[in-house]
């Protein structure tokens, strides 16, 4: 099983900076099949980023996503009111699937 | 657009069997995809329990595999979980999602409390 670990726990910034979120894979992803997701208070997950790099519909451009192997990146170029939250990666290229324990990016 | 709904009782006993049902609409299942649920306890992280296919074939977290079944119904366009002798460990959020590699789309979760 795929252990993804993601740093920091807590991520504190105010709207307009850069957040650089981390996940680290106890081994690498096979074809880079790395997803990030948005989660709000009482809401469900929403994707984000696929394939370590894709957006999904609807997604701004602030969001991107980078990395290969063990080491993935997700990036939100300014932050923006709606998005303190909490991101969560995954990863798709083996079974069973398996998320990390999440990132929370809170205002400042 | 795809939209998914879980249903089924919010409160289970312990040792007896949890059952949801998700329906699916504006898509269907028998279109392609796996499908699958996905739980998250109460203040902690996800947790992937299983997916299959509209064709029916299933693949299972092994952490979870002797208790779970997964099966779909293509004419009522839903795919169902049951999870059996449940614990208090058990009690989380469920939800169904539409899975196109990653999951795509998310039923909104229903939350299921394993008490007595």
């Amino acid at each position: 099983e795929i252990v993804l670990t993601q740093s920091p726990g807590t991520l504190s910034l105010s709207p307009g900076e850069r957040a650089t979120l981390s996940c680290r894979a106890s081994q690498s992803v096979s074809s880079s099949y790395l997803a990030w997701y948005q989660q709000k208070p009482g809401q469900a997950p929403r994707l984000l980023i696929y394939g370590a790099s894709s957006r999904a519909t609807g997604i701004p451009d602030r969001f991107s996503g980078s990395g290969s192997g063990t080491d993935f990146t997700l990036t939100i170029s300014r932050l923006e009111p709606e998005d303190f939250a909490v991101y969560c990666c995954q990863q798709y290229g083996s079974s069973p699937r398996t998320f990390g324990q999440g990132t929370k990016v809170e205002i400042k | 657009q795809v939209q998914l709904q879980e249903s089924g009782p919010g409160l289970v006993k312990p040792s007896e069997t949890l059952s949801l049902s998700c329906a699916v609409s504006g898509y269907s299942i028998s279109s392609g995809n796996y499908w699958g649920w996905i739980r998250q306890p109460p203040g902690k992280g996800l947790e992937w329990i299983g997916s299959i296919f509209h064709s029916g074939s299933t693949y299972y977290n092994p952490s979870l595999k002797s208790r779970v079944t997964i099966s779909v119904d293509t004419s009522k366009n839903q795919f169902s979980l049951k999870l059996s002798s449940v614990t208090a460990a058990d009690t989380a959020v469920y939800y169904c999602a539409r899975i196109s590699g990653p999951f795509d789309s998310w039923g909104q979760g229903t939350l299921v409390t394993v008490s007595s």
